[in-house]
């Protein structure tokens, strides 16, 4: 049963400093991997999506990467700012079709 | 280009009622899905329907079920309300002949269970 972890759970940086945020899978057996954003209160902003042979992604100041053997994906936020407060949860799509979700990792920006 | 429409955005009701909530995917997409989101916790899968038939189901109870019309869009329903089932729910849409495309998911239906 394909299971996924986020570490950590609540982060807390100052504005402009570099970060990564972790994800891990238990079951490498995966179509892709993406990274959500999420407002509170709201519904979910996809961010970026790593096909399962691919081995990074990048948007902006954003960076994901995948290595599928170990079961691990990294979020890499430059240069942050208060506007990237938020929670980032990735998610799996295996074979089955259903996307399972790590519980996500919130993030907040000290202006 | 409209995205995923979910309507309403926020629901009130008693315990022992029933609710439906509705779904419209994205322009090109076929199939939907649907997920519960307890406060501060990762979505969870309730079931995806594809031309108009259930096709995969998470570990949800028999109160919830939903549709799929001819149009791709996608009700859930979910009978005998709970306190428990007070939640974000999310609809996402997808293109089954292109899954490693992703999904896009809409803003949610806030379900408030009294």
């Amino acid at each position: 049963k394909q299971e996924v972890t986020q570490i950590p759970a609540a982060l807390s940086v100052p504005e402009g400093e570099n970060l990564v945020l972790n994800c891990s899978f238990t079951d490498s057996a995966i179509y892709n991997l993406q990274w959500f954003r999420q407002d509170p209160g709201k519904g979910l902003t996809s961010l970026l999506l790593i096909q399962s042979s691919q081995r990074e992604q990048t948007s902006g100041r954003l960076n994901a990467s995948l290595d599928k053997s170990s079961g691990r994906s990294t979020l890499y936020i430059a240069a942050s700012q208060p506007g990237d407060s938020a929670t980032y949860l990735c998610a799996v799509l295996g074979s089955n079709y259903q996307l399972i979700w790590g519980a996500g990792t919130k993030l907040i920006i000290k202006p | 280009d409209a995205g995923v429409t979910q309507s309403p955005t926020h629901l009130i009701k008693t315990r022992g009622q029933q609710v439906t909530l509705r779904c419209s995917p994205k322009s090109g997409h076929d199939t939907v899905s649907w997920y519960q989101q307890a406060l501060g916790q990762g979505p969870q899968f309730i079931f995806q329907y594809y031309e108009e038939e259930e096709r995969q189901r998470g570990n949800f109870p028999d109160r919830f079920s939903g549709h799929q019309f001819p149009n791709y869009s996608s009700e859930l329903n979910v009978n005998a309300l709970l306190l428990g089932d007070s939640a974000l729910y999310l609809c996402a849409s997808s293109f089954t002949g292109e899954v490693n495309y992703g999904y896009t998911f809409g803003s949610g239906t806030r379900l408030t269970v009294v």
